[in-house]
């Protein structure tokens, strides 16, 4: 198993530029997770989707940002328009669910708003 | 909603030494209790958990423990070792949350050999 996969790894940007990162959950989870980590805040978690389904969203810093989970297999968060604060690491997990509450982390993405 | 307060913020030792990271959580029904090692650029990674009808799980140097009533749980690293250094998160998964986790601030061991 390849785990959960991100992309991309690095993302630098200018600050008005639209973003997006993807994630690739472990197959057969059916839980997944965006997290940002930075020093300040920590590890933050944005949204969770289960069954591909948006569960909550309360931790989405403002209308800038938007999770979809089309598939399964597939998530993507997007911050429209980028800010410089948006500057963090943002990682995803998956949890296969079903009383296992292990949660496998994405090698993440370091994203730079200059 | 949940939230878990987690001490000390940094945590310097000799190697050898032991080392205890405390946290706290706020939601009763809390059931789960993970802790995660960050290395150094590297992704968050679980090393231990907990579940709320246990108290003490001990695997080799690391255990961890948990006092339901009090609401608050611990991490015991013995023997540490450099490559113990690293961030450490604690976190809670409340009750009905799909197995989303709350994480504690972190707390940032440094092992000197």
């Amino acid at each position: 198993d390849a785990g959960v996969i991100q992309s991309p790894r690095h993302e630098v940007t200018e600050m008005g530029q639209e973003v997006t990162l993807r994630c690739k959950p472990i197959s057969g989870h059916n839980s997944l997770f965006w997290y940002r980590q930075t020093m300040m805040r920590g590890l933050e978690l944005l949204i969770y989707f289960n069954n591909n389904v948006p569960i909550d969203d309360s931790g989405m810093p403002e209308d800038r940002f938007s999770a979809k989970m089309p598939n399964a297999s597939f998530s993507t968060l997007k911050i429209q328009p980028s800010e410089p604060r948006d500057s963090a690491v943002y990682f995803c997990a998956s949890t296969s669910g079903q009383g296992l509450y292990e949660q496998y982390f994405g090698p993440g993405t370091r994203l730079t708003v200059t | 909603g949940e939230n878990v307060e987690q001490h000390p913020s940094t945590l310097s030792v000799q190697e050898g030494d032991s080392a205890v990271i405390k946290c706290t959580y706020s939601d009763s029904a809390s059931n789960y209790f993970p802790w995660y090692k960050q290395e150094l650029g590297k992704r968050p990674q679980l090393i231990i958990d907990i579940r709320s009808n246990v108290g003490e799980k001990k695997d080799q140097r690391i255990a961890v423990t948990l006092n339901k009533t009090a609401k608050h749980f611990s991490l015991h690293i013995t023997e540490t070792q450099p490559e113990d250094s690293a961030v450490y998160f604690c976190a809670a998964s409340p009750l009905g949350g799909y197995n989303k986790l709350i994480f504690g601030a972190g707390t940032r061991l440094a092992v000197h050999p």
